[in-house]
């Protein structure tokens, strides 16, 4: 049964960093593309960024482009977003998912939240 | 970007009617939609592919149509575990974005 947990989320002051990961087990994690998506507090659903199998192309939100690099061990099936220069905009739950268009399956999300 | 406009905003119905959720997109997707259901507290799961694509192990109730610019997802016999938040998503070009969702709830 495929499933993806995420941790590394908590509260961060403006200006700095954090690093998401994620872990799926319950399928050939390096044959899949990933996905982060999140979704501030009440809000909408909003695309972050995806990562290719295989040769690792990256895709980014211009919200996060510069900010926030993804990346992957796939021996460890394993997705990673290092965010940096983090605003108080970028306060959300952060969710990985399989795939980089249907995203058929989610982590449960971990909350970021950036406040002075 | 695509602009992908949902409506309604919320809904409210009783068990066992037909409940319809419309998404325009801003300009040709062909079928490159997906409708995701999203409980309280919950992250979303996959109900649709492809417009009209039941993902393995959702209820046949659920239902999508639509191609170009305009779809649907129909929930017939609703039933009182269908109260969620949906949100239909593009993901034809990038960046991929998503409506601002329809929450549906029991009368």
């Amino acid at each position: 049964q495929e499933h993806l947990v995420e941790s590394g989320g908590g509260l961060v002051k403006p200006g700095g960093s954090l690093r998401l990961s994620c872990v799926g087990s319950g399928f050939n994690f390096s044959d899949y593309y990933m996905s982060w998506i999140r979704q501030a507090p009440g809000k909408g659903l909003e695309w972050v960024s995806y990562i290719t199998n295989g040769v690792n192309i990256k895709y980014y939100a211009d919200s996060v482009k510069g900010r926030f690099t993804i990346s992957r061990d796939n021996a460890k099936n394993s997705l990673f977003l290092q965010m940096d220069s983090l605003r108080a905009e970028d306060t959300a739950i952060y969710y990985c998912a399989r795939d980089f268009s249907t995203h058929d399956y989610w982590g449960p999300g971990t909350l970021v939240a950036v406040s002075s | 970007d695509i602009q992908m406009t949902q409506s309604p905003s919320s809904l409210s119905a009783s068990v066992g009617d037909r409940v319809t959720i419309t998404c325009q997109a801003s300009q040709d997707i062909s079928h490159y939609v997906n409708w995701y259901q999203q409980k309280a507290g919950k992250a979303p799961k996959l109900l649709i592919f492809d417009a009209s694509n039941l993902k393995t192990g959702v209820p046949s109730r659920f239902s999508g149509r639509g191609s170009g610019t305009d779809f649907t997802l129909t929930i017939n016999s609703l039933q009182p575990e269908d109260v969620a938040t949906y949100f239909c998503h593009q993901c034809k070009n990038l960046p991929y974005t998503f409506g601002q969702g329809t929450k549906l709830e029991i009368k």
